[in-house]
C-alpha cells in the first residue's frame, strides 16, 4: 500500500496563477483533510470531506476550493494564488472521524512570489 | 470550536534525561487525544494516543497522561535519544460546527532538541 500520496512535492507560482494539488489514498478511508503548516502555527485545517461527493470548510478555507469526486482522491485548488498562501500543504485521511488516527501525506511545499 | 494550547514551544534536554510536553484543551466533549511526531522535512506520524476512559498509556519510552477534570494531557519521553529530536504535536478531537463531523484540532507544536 502506498498510503497517502500527494502531487506535486514542490511548486512555485506567481501571484494570480492557479493550481491544483492532488491527494490520493489507497486505504479505503472515508474522511480526508487538507491542512496547511506555517512556522509556529501548527497544522490548520483548510477543508475536509466525510465521504465521496462531500466537502466542508475548516478553519482557514478562504482562497481555496476542494472536490472529492472519487473516494480515493481529494483535490485542493487555488484559483488566484497570493503570497499569503506560501506554505507546506498536507493531506490526511482517516477511516472515520476525529476518534481515529489520521494518516498524512508527504506534503507539498508551495511558494507564491 | 476546540482550542488546544501546547507548551513549551521549544524544549532542550540532555541525552538520557526525560522530556515532558503539556497540552490543555477547551472542549469537555473531546475524548480522543493523539500525539504526532514530525521530523524535519517529513510528514507527521502518530506515536501514541489516549482515549478519555483511560488515565495513562505507555509504549516503551513514551507515555501519555490525561486529566479530564483539568482538561490537560501530557507526553512523557524517558531516556531521550538523539532520534527523539523532532517537532511534537498534540491534538484533541472535536465536532466540526459546519458538518457535524468529527476531527482533530492540533496544538502549535513543541520543538524537542536532544543535546548530546
Amino acid at each position: 500500500n502506498a498510503g497517502v500520496t500527494q502531487t506535486p512535492k514542490f511548486r512555485v507560482l506567481k501571484t494570480g496563477q492557479s493550481m491544483t494539488l492532488l491527494c490520493a489514498q489507497d486505504m479505503n478511508h472515508e474522511y480526508m483533510y487538507w491542512y496547511r503548516q506555517d512556522p509556529g502555527m501548527g497544522l490548520r485545517l483548510i477543508h475536509y470531506s466525510v465521504g465521496e461527493g462531500t466537502t466542508a470548510k475548516g478553519e482557514v478555507p478562504d482562497g481555496y476550493n476542494v472536490s472529492r469526486l472519487k473516494k480515493q482522491n481529494f483535490l485542493l485548488g487555488l484559483e488566484s494564488a497570493a503570497p499569503s498562501q506560501t506554505s507546506v500543504y498536507f493531506c490526511a485521511s482517516s477511516y472515520t472521524g476525529g476518534f481515529m488516527e489520521q494518516y498524512f501525506g508527504p506534503g507539498t511545499r508551495l511558494t507564491v512570489t | 470550536g476546540e482550542n488546544v494550547e501546547q507548551h513549551p514551544s521549544t524544549l532542550s534536554v540532555q541525552e538520557g534525561d526525560s522530556a515532558v510536553i503539556k497540552c490543555t484543551y477547551s472542549d469537555s466533549a473531546s475524548n480522543y487525544f493523539p500525539w504526532y511526531k514530525q521530523e524535519l522535512g517529513k510528514r507527521p506520524q502518530l506515536i501514541i494516543d489516549i482515549r478519555s476512559n483511560v488515565g495513562e498509556k505507555k509504549d516503551q519510552r513514551i507515555a501519555v497522561t490525561l486529566n479530564k477534570t483539568a482538561k490537560h494531557f501530557s507526553l512523557h519521553i524517558t531516556e531521550t535519544q538523539p532520534e527523539d529530536s523532532a517537532v511534537y504535536f498534540c491534538a484533541a478531537s472535536y465536532t466540526y460546527s459546519g458538518g457535524g463531523a468529527d476531527g482533530l484540532t492540533f496544538g502549535k507544536g513543541t520543538h524537542l532538541i536532544i543535546q548530546p
